[in-house]
């Protein structure tokens, strides 16, 4: 495996299940990223991780939780989400450079449905 | 504050046509970092190029150049001969030295047609 792989590409899921999305990057970076992508809307930054470190966490509701449980490997965990929680989620990675020159490197993205 | 505008929200051209794509940026830094990335249907975002705010010299890549003017804080994106496979939603981003990634910013992206 190269790169930054995402498991499952697809998932459809209703308000009261559980499921989870997982990133692996396999670039040896020590940064990791959740995105979420809607439709007619910019990238989102949800979670950031750095050297398993949350970082940041831009408000996001608590029905989403991220789990990082090494820099390589890289989890959301969803419950009792809504509908309009339906977008494709994009995993990210960069090796953190003092000069602030970092770049990330996306994963395929799970497109995600919430009936 | 940072922002990226990028104000084409789609374009459509016939293959072997030349086309232009705009990106503006916002930043009080002297130090930054500008990107472009093309997300085909596929999803995932593809790494196009990086450029530091010290480095105003233009870039080419085979069919791919890039303008980066400070005086205008414009970034843009050029395809000579475009192809089909050009096809995708090309997105302009900005971080700044100090946040590094966390903090990258993207436009909202520009979708590119190509016709055959």
């Amino acid at each position: 495996e190269t790169g930054v792989t995402q498991t499952p590409r697809h998932l459809v899921m209703g308000m009261t299940n559980k499921k989870s999305l997982k990133c692996e990057q396999h670039l040896g970076h020590n940064a990791m990223y959740w995105y979420k992508q809607s439709a007619k809307k910019p990238l989102e930054l949800m979670f950031v991780y750095n050297f398993k470190e949350q970082t940041e966490n831009n408000s996001v509701p608590s029905r989403f939780s991220p789990e990082c449980p090494n820099s390589s490997h890289l989890f959301l965990h969803l419950h009792t989400l809504q509908p309009e929680d339906s977008a494709l989620y994009l995993c990210a990675s960069s090796q953190v450079v003092s000069t602030g020159a970092d770049t990330q490197y996306f994963g395929p993205g799970t497109r995600l449905t919430v009936l | 504050a940072q922002k990226v505008t990028q104000a084409q929200t789609e374009i459509s051209v016939v293959e072997k046509e030349d086309v232009t794509l705009d990106c503006v940026y916002e930043t009080r830094d002297t130090t930054y970092y500008l990107f472009w990335y093309k997300q085909p249907p596929s999803g995932e975002l593809v790494f196009l190029i990086r450029r530091n705010s010290f480095d105003e010299q233009n870039e080419i890549s085979g069919r791919y150049s890039w303008n980066f003017q400070k005086s205008t804080s414009s970034f843009n994106f050029t395809i000579t001969a475009s192809q089909v496979v050009d096809s995708a939603v090309y997105f302009c981003a900005l971080s700044e030295a100090r946040t590094g990634g966390f903090k990258t910013i993207f436009g909202a992206g520009t979708r590119l047609f190509v016709k055959a």
